[in-house]
């Protein structure tokens, strides 16, 4: 299978702890993306980095990729509730084929 | 507005009729995707056109067949209905193949 895996499949936290999610993926990659879902809704993009990117940042979120290990990272520095969600990497392939979703972290933010 | 609109949002049906679920976009985008995510949450593409030309077909029974009418709407026909295509089906589109994927509420459908 291509899909990418995601580790931990689940993180429960404190409001204002940092989370952090890992994405591993098997192909060269154009670009890899973070989405996230709120439970019973559809998927909202968060971040694109670029294979030749290493760090990019968005508000609280910081992701991190490393093509040699294909790897990436998801930061989402003091979290809240409001981040609860399902959190999902996806990578696009360099023959900008379709878009892989890796299988999801769930997050838990509590009060 | 919603940018990516599904109807209906939740479908249910007997096993062996024939559904369809329409999708809808405003962003003027020129690619469009439909995508199934299961009981597990694996999300996984089914099909995908590029103005109005269909450029991804997953191996999906062809019971599925999908439709685009214009660059806006990408329709999905199911026939024969299974217990195994329950799932949630989501639309989603982009600006060109690359870029970042915006995606409808979804369609569960439960067939019984």
């Amino acid at each position: 299978s291509q899909q990418g895996e995601e580790d931990p499949q689940a993180l429960s936290i404190q409001e204002g702890e940092n989370a952090t999610m890992n994405c591993s993926y098997k192909t060269s990659i154009n670009n890899l993306q973070w989405y996230r879902q709120n439970s019973g809704r559809g998927l909202v993009h968060l971040i694109l980095i670029r294979s030749n990117e290493r760090e990019k940042h968005s508000g609280r979120l910081r992701v991190t990729l490393d093509t040699s290990k294909k790897s990436s990272s998801l930061l989402i520095t003091a979290s809240r509730a409001a981040d609860t969600a399902s959190y999902f990497c996806a990578t696009l392939n360099t023959g900008f084929q379709k878009l892989v979703f890796g299988t999801g972290t769930r997050l838990l933010v509590s009060p | 507005d919603t940018a990516v609109s599904q109807t209906p949002k939740y479908l249910v049906t007997q096993m062996g009729n024939d559904k369809s679920i329409k999708c809808e976009q405003n962003l003027g985008h020129d690619t469009m995707y439909w995508y199934k995510q299961d009981s597990k949450k694996f999300l996984k593409i089914m099909f995908s056109y590029n103005n109005k030309e269909l450029i991804i077909n997953e191996t999906v029974p062809n019971r599925f067949s999908p439709k685009s009418p214009d660059k806006a709407h990408l329709n999905l026909h199911i026939n024969s209905l299974e217990l195994g295509d329950s799932a949630v089906y989501f639309c989603a589109s982009s600006f060109n193949r690359g870029r970042e994927q915006y995606f409808g509420p979804g369609t569960r459908l439960t067939v019984t």
